[in-house]
């Protein structure tokens, strides 16, 4: 069965300081992973996109990594600002399914000042 | 510029009551359209997507249907709501074909609360 598990379920963090949010998933044949970051009450929106082939992939001070080989990704938080403070949502595509897309359900972060 | 519009933003309905959530996409054409719900601790949850007019396939069985009389414009309805209706609904679209690539674009959401 595709799942995708997301943890931890919420942390706490001061501002400044990193972070990392992991992703497992079981999807199988894999296509791609995005990680999206939602706001409370928001729509959520996409912040990167991992295709099989990329390890790494920065944004601004998101850093997302994939392992194809565990099938684990992280998202890395860098001197986290009050604005980080959402649920960050890791979502993967399995190929060839008719665009079935996989949720997490997210990880919620708190960024204190 | 593509946007998409969602409205309305928060609803509040008795039981047995009709819904209508309507979402409209500008700047591009022919997207795929889905609609998602969201319960509070729990991942999105597909309930149904378009890749054209008239074109609706439906994930979940369940109170609500949904429609797609313009290319742009996709409405989630019910003609009679039940508690477990109450979440947080999402429109999104994506500009790629439907094989699961294309990245999604969300609206902001409508917050339905059933009494």
């Amino acid at each position: 069965k595709n799942q995708v598990e997301q943890s931890p379920q919420s942390l706490i963090i001061l501002e400044g300081k990193n972070c990392t949010l992991q992703c497992n998933y079981t999807v199988s044949p894999f296509s791609n992973l995005r990680w999206y970051k939602q706001d409370t009450g928001r729509g959520p929106v996409s912040l990167t996109i991992m295709t099989f082939s990329e390890n790494t992939k920065s944004n601004r001070r998101y850093t997302a990594t994939l392992d194809a080989d565990t099938k684990q990704s992280s998202l890395h938080i860098t001197a986290s600002q009050l604005s980080d403070s959402a649920s960050y949502i890791c979502v993967v595509s399995a190929r060839g399914s008719q665009g079935n897309l996989i949720f997490g359900k997210g990880t919620k972060l708190s960024v204190k000042p | 510029s593509q946007t998409i519009h969602q409205w309305p933003a928060t609803l509040v309905q008795p039981v047995g009551s009709p819904l209508s959530l309507e979402c409209t996409v500008e700047g591009t054409s022919n997207p795929n359209l889905y609609w998602y719900r969201q319960a509070a601790g729990r991942g999105l949850q597909l309930l149904f997507y378009s890749v054209g007019i008239g074109q609706i396939s439906s994930e979940v069985p369940q109170n609500l249907s949904a429609s797609r009389p313009q290319d742009r414009q996709f409405i989630l309805s019910s003609k009679k709501l039940l508690l477990s209706d109450s979440g947080f609904y999402l429109c999104a679209y994506s500009r790629a074909p439907r094989e699961g690539t294309g990245e999604l674009f969300f609206g902001e959401g409508s917050r339905l609360t059933v009494l």
